[in-house]
């Protein structure tokens, strides 16, 4: 079993929409939580993390956070063409380790 | 603040040769990794430092890649012999010991021909 699953997609949205992106990991322990943003040929790029139950807003993005069902997800409300990227999932697990999942590519269509 | 630097930023090499990369990390960062990001896959951790120190280097292939982070500042990270499969970009990382997660570098795109 994977450290950090995620669907790889392709998803695809219509501009206005609300993109929705999931991520399971397997160490229950685990306590931080990332979402990356990576456009093409470019570096990861933090947009959130969230290390508590529940709801964390930023803008336009919400990531949600379900440790009893060990289940992390971002919401990407009002989506641009410019949100268009790979998202990346990653979680520090009890050994203080970094995983990353594969990454959901996510096409927003004006 | 100036970012995480790398170089170089491109590498085309011939396998069973060898190749170096070099990361400056954000000043002030304590933490450095090394993760490698083959096409189409999330970025998997090499190393990580904590200052000059080795925290965790379980996957890194140590029959042919190291490491080191001599002065807790900058870091090198070498391949020897390369193979085909190694051909990936290589990211460096750095954030403060917290770890509350952490910027990249542009990265190094290595290709091993």
């Amino acid at each position: 079993q994977k450290e950090v699953e995620q669907n790889s997609g392709p998803l695809s949205v219509p501009e206005g929409a609300i993109a929705s992106l999931n991520c399971t990991y397997s160490d229950r322990g685990s306590q931080s939580f990332f979402w990356y943003r990576q456009y093409s040929g470019k570096s990861p790029e933090l947009i959130m993390s969230i290390y508590s139950n529940g709801d964390k807003e930023d803008g336009r993005f919400t990531a949600q956070l379900n440790k009893a069902s060990q289940y992390v997800s971002l919401l990407i409300r009002d989506s641009q063409p410019s949100d268009s990227a790979t998202y990346l999932c990653a979680v520090r697990n009890t050994g203080n380790q970094f995983y990353f999942g594969t990454g959901t590519s996510l096409t927003v269509i004006p | 603040e100036a970012g995480v630097a790398q170089s170089p930023r491109y590498k085309i090499i011939e396998k069973r040769q060898s190749v170096a990369f070099w990361c400056n990390p954000i000043s002030g960062h304590a933490t450095l990794y090394w993760y490698q990001q083959i096409l189409g896959q999330g970025p998997k951790l090499l190393i990580q430092f904590q200052n000059n120190g080795v925290v965790d280097d379980s996957q890194l292939p140590k029959d042919r890649f190291s490491a080191e982070r001599l002065k807790g500042v900058d870091s090198t990270l070498k391949i020897q012999p390369a193979k085909l499969e190694d051909s990936a970009v290589y990211l460096c990382a750095s954030s403060y010991p917290t770890g509350r997660g952490y910027t990249f570098g542009s990265g190094t795109r290595l290709t091993v021909v």
